[in-house]
């Protein structure tokens, strides 16, 4: 049973728009968010986290919004840029303890 | 942030022997570390918790005999896979939590020939 879904394998995007990666969560206990960046052969990157106690933070280019009753989450990345295309994943945790990742979602930005 | 730094970066071993996998925790005191596997276009699947001074916590289906974890000081969490087949060839990443999030080591890819 998958906890965390991104049921977006992929999103291609042009450089300069936003760029909306989706994910949704069946757990009700999680209560700390994560969005990695990653590309093969590497470890995750890590971009921004949310607590359960918020529905937004923003860091930049990017911004992820929590919605709890709707057990979902985004990041958004404004603007695009060429370099953001990797593998983006949704994580989440139970109060402190392993991280449980969704499949992830390849971002394309062309130029 | 916490730095991480698991080695080698990439193993090729022949079909039944054991491979050992270290992940330190170089600026911090790391009680808990957890270990995850990749496969090809597929998630972290979390395999095990490590615990310092006590035994690793195995997620179901990961078999404890063959995936052994050490974690025998706060600095350093060893992952031995036994016995590798061709089919345990995978990218394993460790990652540790601190108290401003998580990390993670750079990942070993290991090849079972």
């Amino acid at each position: 049973d998958q906890q965390v879904k991104q049921n977006s394998p992929s999103l291609s995007v042009q450089e300069g728009r936003i760029s909306i990666l989706n994910c949704d969560y069946t757990n009700s206990m999680f209560d700390y968010f994560l969005w990695y960046k990653k590309y093969p052969a590497e470890g995750p990157t890590f971009l921004i986290s949310i607590s359960s106690i918020k529905d937004k933070n923003e860091d930049g280019r990017f911004t992820v919004f929590l919605n709890k009753s709707a057990k979902h989450l985004s990041l958004h990345i404004v603007p695009s840029q060429p370099g953001d295309s990797a593998v983006y994943f949704c994580a989440a945790s139970p109060a402190g303890t392993a991280l449980i990742f969704g499949k992830g979602t390849t971002l394309s930005v062309s130029s | 942030g916490a730095v991480v730094s698991q080695h080698p970066s990439r193993v090729i071993c022949k079909s039944g022997t054991s491979v050992k996998i270290e992940c330190r925790s170089l600026d911090f005191q790391a009680t808990t570390m957890f270990w995850y596997r990749q496969f090809p276009k597929q998630s972290l699947m979390l395999m095990a918790t490590s615990n310092e001074g006590s035994k690793a916590t195995y997620e179901q289906g990961v078999e404890k005999d063959k995936f052994l974890i050490n974690h025998a000081s706060l600095t350093l969490s060893t992952l031995t896979v036994t016995s590798a087949h061709p089919e345990d060839s995978s990218f394993y990443i460790c990652s540790v939590r601190y108290q401003s999030g998580y990390t993670f080591g750079s990942g070993t890819r290991l090849t079972v020939v």
